[in-house]
């Protein structure tokens, strides 16, 4: 059974980063690719990032391109979340979700519980 | 970017009725396009890829059609555990997009 747990969300001022970590069990995780989707409080999805499998392609939203790095560590089933220069717009329950393929896809055919992160000072 | 741009926002109807939402994409997709539910306090929920094909588990009252760059997901008896905020995602490039969700009150 496939299993998505992301951790490190909390209250952080902004400027200042913060790492998210995506915790997988139930399915060998070098084989599909990962993503992040973000959910502002009261409003609707937004894709952010994606990984292919292997890392050899990554992809961002471009509100958080330059600011936010997509990585994994499939030795250890995790993916990670590395967020700089954080922005009070930032402020989000952020998802992890498997892609059906390596990444191509696009398509998310499971998610984590999601983690909240916010941002105020 | 293409968008995607879903609607009703909201509906009401009642248990037993047929419920259409629609989402139209500012340009071709193909049949790239996926619906997702989400109730309150938990994570989204695939429901149908490919435009109307239904994920493993999901009751066959949802479907989903495409008619050109429009897509429609029919619940087609609406019921209680079906309130929920549904989202349309097109999946053909990266960046990936969202409709901007219907809620839908029972």
């Amino acid at each position: 059974q496939v299993h998505l747990v992301e951790s490190g969300g909390g209250v952080v001022q902004p400027g200042t980063s913060l790492t998210l970590s995506c915790a997988a069990s139930g399915f060998t995780f070098s084989n599909y690719g990962m993503h992040w989707v973000r959910q502002a409080p009261g409003k609707g999805l937004e894709w952010v990032a994606v990984t292919w499998s292997d890392e050899s392609n990554k992809y961002y939203a471009d509100s958080v391109k330059g600011r936010f790095t997509i990585s994994r560590d499939n030795s250890k089933y995790t993916l990670y979340l590395q967020m700089n220069s954080l922005r009070v717009e930032d402020t989000a329950v952020y998802y992890c979700a498997r892609d059906w393929a390596n990444g191509q896809s696009g398509y998310f055919d499971y998610w984590g519980l999601g983690t909240l992160v916010t941002v105020s000072s | 970017d293409i968008q995607m741009t879903q609607s009703p926002s909201s509906l009401s109807a009642s248990v037993g009725d047929r419920v259409t939402i629609t989402c139209r994409a500012s340009q071709s997709i193909s049949r790239w396009l996926a619906w997702f539910q989400q109730k309150p306090g938990k994570a989204p929920k695939s429901l149908i890829y490919a435009a109307s094909t239904l994920e493993s588990g999901v009751p066959a009252r949802f479907s989903g059609s495409a008619s050109g760059t429009d897509f429609t997901l029919t619940i087609s008896s609406l019921q209680p555990e079906d309130s929920a905020t549904y989202y349309c995602q097109r999946y053909d490039t990266y960046p990936l997009t969202f409709g901007g969700g219907t809620k839908v009150e029972i």
